[in-house]
């Protein structure tokens, strides 16, 4: 069965400060990650995905399969990278695509 | 350019009425249609699929159904609400293959 996993409900850091907001799956074939965001009063959007393997607003991730998951990380974190983030697995059929509960991030000035 | 259009944004409805909310897509054809739950705590629920007219895939067993009459619209209805039905409804919709999704407005809806 499909399965994402985002451990941390709030993350909290300071500006400047490295980000890394934690992702996990179960899937037995080969999936398809991505990153979604949702600024305030915005719609939610994709952020990035592990195929496209490139840096969006200084956001990266990479997919780990050994250790089944795929960590959003940012060096260097700006006031409005807050907002919610949810991690999102699609199958192999390239159909259904499931999300995790989601993270929500606060940078403190 | 592809459009998505939820309606309504927001709906207050009683115990024990239907609903209908509705999705439709423009600048596109034979689009993936979605409709996740937003739940606090919860994340994003997948309830329904569907990658053709009249072709509907339930992830989760409830009191809701999903209904595609035309291409482009997806409708997520109820015959009886109950109060667990309370929530943030989003419809999306994708390409096919391995394009990413697209996510409407949303509509909230209460039920009292």
């Amino acid at each position: 069965a499909q399965r994402v996993t985002q451990p941390e409900k709030l993350l909290s850091v300071f500006k400047g400060a490295p980000v890394e907001l934690k992702c996990n799956y179960s899937y037995s074939g080969s999936p398809e990650l991505f990153w979604y965001v949702q600024y305030s009063r915005q719609r939610l959007q994709l952020l990035l995905r592990h195929i496209s393997r490139e840096s969006i607003k200084g956001f990266t991730a990479d997919l780990n399969k050994g250790e089944t998951s795929f960590h959003l990380k940012k060096p260097f974190a700006q006031e409005e990278d807050s907002a919610m983030y949810y991690c999102a697995l699609r199958n192999s059929s390239a159909s259904k695509i499931i999300f995790g509960s989601g993270t929500r991030l606060s940078i403190r000035p | 350019s592809q459009t998505i259009h939820q309606w309504p944004a927001t709906l207050v409805q009683p115990v024990g009425s239907p609903l209908s909310l509705e999705c439709t897509v423009e600048g596109t054809s034979n689009p993936n249609l979605y409709w996740y739950r937003q739940a606090a705590g919860r994340g994003l629920q997948l309830l329904f699929y569907s990658v053709g007219i009249g072709q509907i895939s339930s992830e989760v067993p409830q009191n809701l159904s999903a209904s595609r009459p035309q291409d482009r619209q997806f409708i997520l209805s109820s015959k009886k609400l109950l109060l667990s039905d309370s929530g943030f409804y989003l419809c999306a919709w994708k390409g096919q293959g391995t394009q990413p999704q697209h996510f409407g407005d949303g509509t909230r809806l209460s039920i009292l």
